[in-house]
């Protein structure tokens, strides 16, 4: 069964990078079979589609975070990633990292437990 | 980006039914059947209820259900437990090959 696992710095600095990455285990990331996706939900609000990527690095993401974000796959580590450049305290979210299957069309059906990103000085 | 909306709340009695509006913005939006429904309990991870608009993935209790009418989806859930209260989020695929979000419901069983 898929699982995945977010891992990454709690706590970012303002105008730096927040970097997170997602290690998939119980299957290949390179099957084909899913979109690899980040979602974040500010505390309080609801939840925010960040942007998915397929193992062939065709990536698709938020147009409200374009000119900042970036998500990576790593296929001989079995894992993807989440970039996101000059951050505020606005990126302060629980950020989780998801697998959209094509069986669902794009719905995300495995999720991550989520970490917590905090951006302070 | 295009706007899903949904009531910040539904509350209802255990054993009733209740309904929960998305009302797409963009008709872009309302064009597709990529429509799913996700429950969010606090301090977990979201879990996908509904694909496709009407689907249920396997193991999901079949009092969800899901609708379509024009630019507005809908989740129902049947016989309400207590175990239902949570926020719910839809998300539908949009045109420009992009995810979008509801701002969600929180659902209180009375």
């Amino acid at each position: 069964q898929l699982q995945l696992q977010e891992s990454g710095p709690g706590l970012v600095k303002p105008s730096h990078t927040l970097s997170l990455t997602c290690a998939v285990s119980g299957g290949s990331i390179s099957t084909g079979n899913y979109y690899w996706s980040w979602i974040r939900q500010h505390p309080g609000k609801g939840l925010e589609w960040i942007g998915y990527i397929y193992y062939t690095g065709s990536a698709h993401y938020n147009p409200s975070l374009k000119s900042r974000v970036s998500i990576s796959v790593d296929t001989s580590e079995n894992q993807f990633s989440l970039s996101l450049r000059s951050v505020t305290a606005a990126d302060t979210a629980d950020y989780y990292c998801c697998g959209a299957a094509l069986f669902y069309n794009y719905a995300m059906d495995v999720w991550g437990p989520g970490t917590t990103v905090t951006v302070s000085s | 980006q295009s706007a899903l909306t949904q009531p910040a709340s539904v509350s209802g009695s255990p054993g009733q039914s209740i309904t929960i509006p998305c009302t797409a913005t963009d008709n872009d939006v309302g064009g597709y059947n990529y429509v799913s429904w996700y429950q969010h309990h606090p301090g977990k991870a979201p879990k996908l209820i509904i694909y496709d608009v009407n689907n249920r993935p396997s193991g999901v209790s079949d009092r969800f259900s899901g609708s379509k009418s024009g630019n507005t989806a809908s989740l129902t859930i049947s016989g309400l437990q207590a175990e239902d209260e949570a926020d719910y989020y839809c998300n539908s695929y949009t045109s420009i090959s992009t995810g979008v979000f509801g701002g969600g419901t929180k659902v209180t069983v009375l």
